[in-house]
């Protein structure tokens, strides 16, 4: 299985909370990306990153930041949370970013916003 | 209309049927196809790349159909350890935009 790691596993907060969500790799991989997962939908991405300090949006970024300052973590912070963000939260990474590669998974984190 | 669309199930299948299923796509760019599976409440992980000529990979196979847009699953002899939600994933190598289907459950019983 493909190193990554994500932190907390399972949070639970109260609207207007800021959240930070933590994604760590040992696969040296210069992609990471943040996925949200709710039920009926498929995975959104959030935001991505082909590099340290390189970021871009993705299809549901509103009310979501992204910081890369390591190769290894890509930490997604929630400004002020709000109900609508409860959902599962995947980490993904990919080696070189081509349609072809293969993007692997972090065990997820559920967050609850209350 | 949703960009990929599956059907979302569940699928209840007897152990060592064969079951297939269809995941559709709007955009006719698309160029890169996969499927994945999802055990529940685990991260996805990939199945299968799903090329144009359609490849075997043991008792599953995935198949590309670019006229009618949808891409296929069949699963022959399932076992109780294929039941999952399998999701597939449409990319347009223009901007590598990764499209995600909600997933297809498939539950096989014994």
């Amino acid at each position: 299985d493909a190193g990554i790691t994500q932190s907390p596993r399972h949070k639970v907060t109260e609207t207007g909370t800021p959240v930070t969500l933590r994604c760590h790799q040992t696969e040296n991989h210069r992609y990471m990306y943040w996925y949200r997962q709710d039920p009926g939908h498929g995975l959104r991405l959030i935001h991505y990153s082909y590099g340290v300090k390189d970021t871009d949006k993705g299809e549901v970024s509103d009310g979501y930041s992204v910081s890369r300052s390591k190769t290894e973590d890509f930490l997604l912070t929630l400004e002020s949370a709000t109900s609508s963000q409860t959902s599962v939260y995947f980490c993904a990474i990919s080696e070189y970013g081509r349609a072809s590669d293969t993007q692997y998974f972090g065990p997820g984190t559920r967050l609850t916003v209350l | 209309r949703k960009e990929v669309e599956q059907d979302p199930g569940p699928f209840n299948v007897p152990e060592g049927a064969t079951v297939a299923f269809n995941c559709t796509y709007s955009n006719s760019a698309s160029q890169s196809f996969f499927w994945y599976r999802q055990d529940c409440r685990k991260e996805p992980k990939l199945l299968m790349s799903v090329y144009s000529s359609g490849n075997e990979d043991g008792r599953f196979t995935a198949q590309l159909n670019r006229a009618s847009q949808y891409i296929s699953l069949l699963i022959r002899d399932s076992k109780l350890s294929d039941s999952a939600t399998y999701l597939c994933v449409v990319i347009m190598d223009s901007n590598y935009q990764l499209i995600w289907g909600a997933g297809t459950k498939l539950i096989i019983k014994p």
